[in-house]
């Protein structure tokens, strides 16, 4: 399986703050990455794919790259709707998809 | 539009079978993979497995094997997870999601997903 390690796991942070995820493959997942947002009781809302590619409808204050096998996703100044907690995907390999660990963006 | 709409909250006791239902609408039902994925609560995502609505056939995660079945209705547009042998540990909120093109590749990320089922396995 290939694992994705997520960080960190919680992040205090302000509004109008600019805040940056990491995600690393176990191995190399070339750009097969995505992101999602989820908040309490709703299913996972995607964000990037292929790792810096932004969905239609994304505020452009979210921004995804890449560095072999690292990943960041990044926010910049941060509103409050995006306290939220953040998944990695990766899909390079179905068997298994996997997530990383998830992290949750909290009002400091 | 696409939408993926999923059935109700199950309570089930242990060691009995669950069966979750994905009905899908907006877009045509055998040209897309149904994956499924379960979330057990406060903690991450998982993948089940994965069916191409095509032919029926599937894909399942280890952890899984030999205690789920996916299944499809053409003719409704549905697909099916029943998942057997229930346990503490499968209490979770089960989503199904829409991946690429049956012509592509199962390996995908989700724009679609079902809005998900709280299956609950408690004596």
């Amino acid at each position: 399986d290939i694992h994705m390690t997520q960080s960190p796991s919680t992040l205090s942070t302000s509004v109008g703050d600019t805040i940056t995820i990491t995600c690393r493959a176990s191995q190399t997942i070339n750009t097969y990455l995505a992101w999602y947002q989820q908040k309490p009781g709703k299913a996972p809302k995607l964000l990037i794919s292929g790792a810096s590619n932004l969905q239609y409808g994304v505020p452009s204050r979210f921004s995804g790259s890449a560095s072999e096998t690292e990943f960041t996703l990044t926010i910049s100044s941060l509103q409050p709707d995006d306290f939220a907690t953040y998944y990695c995907q990766q899909y390079y390999s179905y068997l298994p998809l996997t997530f990383g660990g998830g992290t949750k963006v909290e009002s400091k | 539009q696409v939408q993926l709409v999923q059935s109700g909250p199950e309570v089930k006791t242990p060691g009995a079978s669950v069966k979750i239902s994905c009905r899908a609408s907006g877009y045509t039902f055998s040209n897309y993979y149904i994956h499924w994925f379960r979330q057990a609560p406060g903690q991450g995502l998982e993948w089940v497995g994965v069916m191409n609505p095509t032919d029926g056939s599937t894909s399942y995660g280890v952890d899984f094997l030999g205690r789920v079945i996916m299944i499809k209705d053409t003719s409704t547009r549905v697909v099916y997870m029943e998942l057997s042998r229930l346990v503490s540990e499968d209490t979770a909120v089960y989503y199904c999601a829409r991946g690429d093109l049956t012509s592509v590749t199962k390996r995908s990320y989700f724009e679609y997903w079902g809005q998900g089922t709280l299956a609950t396995v408690s004596s």
